[in-house]
């Protein structure tokens, strides 16, 4: 059974930093592309960064190019997101996903952890 | 990249069906028969429930199937069940640059 468990999020102050982790089980995961998706306080979904299986092609939405950074550890099965310079805007519950090999949707997600950039 | 426009709500009877429909344009729904359609409990992760515009996943009830024409895809639920309330994401590809746009969500009521 495919799981993805995502931790580190919590209460940052704006302009801080954050890791977020998720590991991957059940699956060969050194074979996905692999990304997070986040949801706002009551708001809807909005991806926000891609990455290869083997970590040579990122990509971001807009609103966080030059801040967060994914990154993968396949020997690890792990999956992250690093975000710096946080916004009260960047407060969400943050998911990783998988995609299937050639396709364009997200098949398995984990839980999500809560991000909360506030004074 | 705009977010795809969902109606906010949608509201019907156990066992009548609904359609929910998903606006983009020409650069993602339209351009990519890409569209997947997420299915949200509260305070649960996302469930993909349609993907490639019209495809389900093993395990999701044939009550679910998808369409698309022009720049709107759509997910109709039929046999309406209190089960099915939910909210509901559309998702698309939207092409190298932006990669996914997600729609604005519809919430469904079972009456």
């Amino acid at each position: 059974e495919v799981q993805l468990v995502e931790s580190g999020g919590g209460l940052v102050q704006p302009g801080g930093s954050l890791r977020l982790s998720c590991a991957a089980s059940g699956l060969t995961f050194s074979s996905y592309w692999m990304s997070w998706v986040r949801q706002a306080p009551g708001k809807g979904l909005e991806w926000v960064a891609n990455i290869k299986q083997d970590g040579s092609e990122k990509y971001y939405v807009d609103s966080v190019k030059g801040r967060f950074t994914i990154s993968r550890d396949n020997a690890k099965n792990a999956l992250y997101l690093q975000m710096n310079s946080l916004r009260a805007e960047d407060t969400a519950v943050y998911y990783c996903a998988r995609y299937p090999v050639g396709a364009s949707h997200f098949d398995y997600w984990g839980q999500g952890t809560l991000v909360t950039v506030s004074s | 990249q705009s977010a795809l426009t969902q109606p906010a709500s949608v509201s019907e009877s156990p066992g009548q069906s609904i359609t929910i429909s998903c606006t983009g344009t020409s650069s993602d729904v339209g351009s990519y028969n890409l569209v997947s359609w997420y299915q949200q409990h509260p305070g649960k992760a996302p469930k993909l429930m349609i993907y490639e515009g019209s495809k389900r996943p093993s395990g999701v009830s044939n009550r679910f199937s998808g369409s698309k024409s022009g720049n709107t895809a759509s997910l109709t639920i039929s046999g309406l069940q209190a089960e099915d309330e939910a909210d509901y994401y559309c998702c698309s590809y939207a092409g190298s640059s932006t990669h996914y746009v997600f729609g604005t969500g519809t919430k469904v009521t079972v009456l």
